[in-house]
Order: C-alpha cells, then sequence, then structure tokens
C-alpha cells in the first residue's frame, strides 16, 4: 500500500465545532487531495496540493480550508462544521508515476450532530 | 469541465457469471486517462484497472477488462468468473492531461453484489 494515514478513522463532532482531518504521506509526491464520499454522488474533490503552501479549490470547497506546511501532511479543517459536513472523507496522493493513478488513504468517517 | 456518468446504482452476478458494469463520460479532450476503482466494505480504494485515450487496445487485468469506445465516450468494465470478494462499489474515474491538479473526476458508482 502507499504510504498514506488518515486521522481519526472516525469522528463524531456537534455542530458549530471545528474539525481538523490531518493526511500523512511516506512517499513524498508532490500531489495530495481532499475528497468526500456521499451516496450517489461517488468521490467529490474538495481541495488540492500541488506543493507546500500551493493548494487550490475543488468542486465543493465550501465551508472548507486546507493547509500544507510541509511536504508529507495535507489538513483538512472544516471551521464550523455542519449536518451537512457529515460525510467519508478522503485523502489521496500522485506523484509522476507510470499509473498516472491516485492512491488513497483509507478514510475518515465525521458525523456531525 | 468533464463528467462522468455510472447509469446503474446497482448491480447482481452469480458466481462465477461474466458482469459489465456501464460507464461514460463528457469532455471535449482528445488525451486522457480513464479508470475503474474498487471499494470493498473495508472502505479502501482499490485501482482495478486504468486505460489511456490515445492506445486503441483494451487494457485487461486478469479477470478484469474494459470496453473502451472513445467515439462513443464510453468505459466499461467486464468481470469474468466472478467471485465473492469482488463484491464491493465500483467507480469510474477520469483524468485530464490537461489540468494543473492532476485530479480524476469519479461517477457516482456501481454497487455489485455477488450471489453465491
Amino acid at each position: 500500500d502507499a504510504g498514506i494515514t488518515q486521522s481519526p478513522r472516525h469522528k463524531v463532532t456537534e455542530t458549530g465545532t471545528p474539525v481538523t482531518l490531518r493526511c500523512h504521506q511516506t512517499e513524498n509526491h508532490r500531489y495530495m487531495y481532499w475528497y468526500r464520499q456521499d451516496p450517489g454522488h461517488g468521490l467529490r474533490l474538495i481541495h488540492y496540493s500541488y506543493g507546500v503552501k500551493d493548494t487550490d479549490k475543488g468542486e465543493v470547497s465550501d465551508g472548507y480550508s486546507v493547509s500544507r506546511s510541509k511536504t508529507e501532511d495535507f489538513l483538512l479543517t472544516l471551521e464550523s462544521a455542519t449536518s451537512s459536513q457529515t460525510s467519508v472523507y478522503f485523502c489521496a496522493i500522485s506523484g509522476w508515476d507510470t499509473e498516472r493513478s491516485l492512491h488513497f488513504g483509507n478514510g475518515t468517517r465525521l458525523t456531525v450532530t | 469541465a468533464q463528467t462522468v456518468t455510472q447509469s446503474q446504482p446497482e448491480m447482481s452476478v452469480q458466481e462465477a457469471e461474466t458482469v459489465t458494469l456501464s460507464c461514460t463520460y463528457d469532455t471535449s479532450e482528445s488525451d486522457y486517462y480513464l479508470f475503474w476503482y474498487k471499494q470493498p466494505p473495508s472502505r479502501q480504494m482499490i485501482l482495478v484497472i486504468r486505460q489511456e485515450a490515445y492506445k486503441q487496445q483494451n487494457a485487461t487485468e486478469n479477470r478484469f477488462s474494459v470496453n473502451f469506445q472513445k467515439a462513443a465516450k464510453s468505459f466499461s468494465l467486464k468481470i469474468s468468473d466472478s467471485q465473492l470478494g469482488d463484491a464491493a462499489m465500483y467507480f469510474c474515474a477520469y483524468r485530464s492531461l490537461y489540468n494543473a491538479g492532476n485530479m480524476l473526476t469519479f461517477g457516482g458508482g456501481t454497487r455489485l453484489m455477488v450471489k453465491p
């Protein structure tokens, strides 16, 4: 498996609280991504990073922010969690390998009550 | 922006039989990559197979093969000799060669059930 670790694996939080999800990679890959998975929608891109301190928005970025201070770490923050942000969150990485595919972490199930 | 559509929310197949999962996509680009990912109940995302648009030959990985119809913008996955372990969500995904982020765009997924 590609070296990607997401934490926590599960989290329950209350509406209005801040939440930070963490993604750590050991592959030294340039690109990192945050996706959310919801039934019927597949995986949708929230934010991505193409280098340290270089990030950009994805399809569903409202209500989320990200930071990447080191190559290996990519943080996703929900400043004030809402029930619509209840989802499974996946981190993924990509390098300039021959597969051109993404390698995924095991996901974080977030429940906002 | 590209879109990926999987029109079959659920499919079922008898063990040892063959099943085909459908995927269509919309793009104006001529070069791109297409992928099928498998997500078992463990939630892990596993790459099953990939296809480069410039290759006319359909990709094959053991029991998994694709039918890539570029003009029709269709990319179906065929699973032969289905096994109980094939039961999972399957996602079709598109990757442009021209966007800066190299991200994937996913379809909504197809849940495959395998009957013993």
